[in-house]
This record gives C-alpha cells, sequence and structure tokens, in this order.
C-alpha cells in the first residue's frame, strides 16, 4: 500500500504512563503534520515537518506532548505521563510540497484510563 | 474565535434532495480552501479544493467568497453513500484548519 500508515491503530493507556505513536507518510512526502481529533471535533493542529525540521509545535497542548522525525520519514508523536484528556485519535497526514491535499492515516485511538 | 466555523447540524434529508454546507473562516490571509470528507471511525479525505470561481465535481459544488470570508458545498441528488461528516478547511500559512465538521445522513 502506498498510504499513510500509522500504528498501533488502538491504545489504552493507564493514566501517567508514557506512550509513543508511530508515522509512516507517502514515501516522497515532504510535509507531515500530526493532528489530535477528540469526539465529535474536526482534526486539531498539534505540529507540522518538513523533512526533519519541526517548523510549527505551536498545537502541541503541553510540553508532555513531544514529536520527531529524525531521518526525514517516519514519525513519532511521544506523550509522557498521559492524563484522561489525552483521549482521543491522532491522525497523521502528509503532503507533496507541489500541493495542497493532505493524505492521512487511519489515526491512532489512544483511550486513558 | 475558531479559525473556521461550521454548523454541526445534524442535517438529515431524503434522498434525492439538495443540501447546501455553509463555513465561515476568520483569517482573512488563508490561502486555499478545502471540503474534507469523514466517514465515522475514518479518516478525513479530500472531497474538493475551492476556487473563487466556483468549482463543480458532478453532484458537487463548490463557492468561496473572499470578501464575506464564506464557503459553501452544494450537493444535489443526495445518495445514501453521501452521509458522512463534511469538513471545511483553510489553509494559512503552514497549517490546515479544520472546522468541527457538518454531519449529514441520507434517508431512505
Amino acid at each position: 500500500g502506498a498510504g499513510v500508515s500509522q500504528s498501533p491503530r488502538y491504545k489504552v493507556a493507564k493514566r501517567g504512563q508514557d506512550v509513543a505513536l508511530r508515522c509512516d507518510p507517502i514515501s516522497g512526502h515532504v510535509s507531515l503534520f500530526w493532528y489530535q481529533q477528540a469526539l465529535g471535533q474536526g482534526p486539531e493542529f498539534l505540529t507540522y515537518f518538513q523533512n526533519e525540521a519541526q517548523l510549527d509545535k505551536s498545537g502541541l497542548p503541553s510540553d508532555r506532548f513531544f514529536a520527531e522525525r529524525p531521518e526525514g520519514s517516519v514519525s513519532t508523536l511521544k506523550i509522557q505521563r498521559t492524563q484522561q484528556e489525552d483521549s482521543a485519535v491522532y491522525l497523521c497526514a502528509s503532503n507533496h510540497l507541489a500541493g495542497p491535499e493532505q493524505f492521512f492515516g487511519p489515526g491512532t485511538r489512544l483511550t486513558v484510563l | 474565535r475558531k479559525e473556521v466555523e461550521q454548523d454541526p447540524g445534524p442535517f438529515n434529508v431524503p434522498e434525492g434532495a439538495t443540501v447546501a454546507f455553509n463555513c465561515t473562516y476568520s483569517n482573512s490571509a488563508s490561502q486555499s480552501f478545502f471540503w474534507y470528507r469523514q466517514d465515522c471511525r475514518k479518516e478525513p479525505k479530500l472531497l474538493m479544493s475551492v476556487y473563487s470561481s466556483g468549482n463543480e465535481d458532478g453532484r458537487f459544488t463548490a463557492q468561496l467568497n473572499r470578501a464575506s470570508q464564506y464557503i459553501s458545498l452544494l450537493i444535489r441528488d443526495s445518495k445514501l453513500s453521501d452521509s458522512a461528516t463534511y469538513l471545511c478547511v483553510a489553509y494559512t500559512g503552514n497549517q490546515f484548519y479544520f472546522g468541527t465538521g457538518t454531519s449529514l445522513t441520507v434517508i431512505p
């Protein structure tokens, strides 16, 4: 498959646990975005990478959230000391610089108990 | 104030009906606009881009009014398969701003 993939698809964490969410963008896509989507809401921007450079992290809700893309392809979103309010679907999207269309992965549904 | 505002609905319409969704955006510097479709528990997928001149793709017509900072989506001859949430999106700087989505259910 040539689409964006994310893993795990589902994650249940106990409050206080650290989690790591992975995104594999479409090969050759320079831009990569992370979003948080709460139930009944639209996706909310978290952070943006162009290749390995994190150009915008203004949407990260707290310093417990950290994202990286060290080699400009796969990205990891890490959430430390998870809280119940972190429960949401975390979506990754990539797009080629030549066009604005974003291609989304299936998301990781995080539930913090 | 959110960057993009949409009426969340829900809109429940009979098959064959015409339905219109509206959306407003707050940043006049927004460069591009889109409608995405999101099925339940699935990822958003691009439905169509929105151009100032208006554009049509089969039963779907999108319009942009920059003066009023307003975007619309018209669906003609609704099909059962059109049931989904429709997300209005404004691209500003390096960010895509999504509305909360408008829920559509097409009833047989």
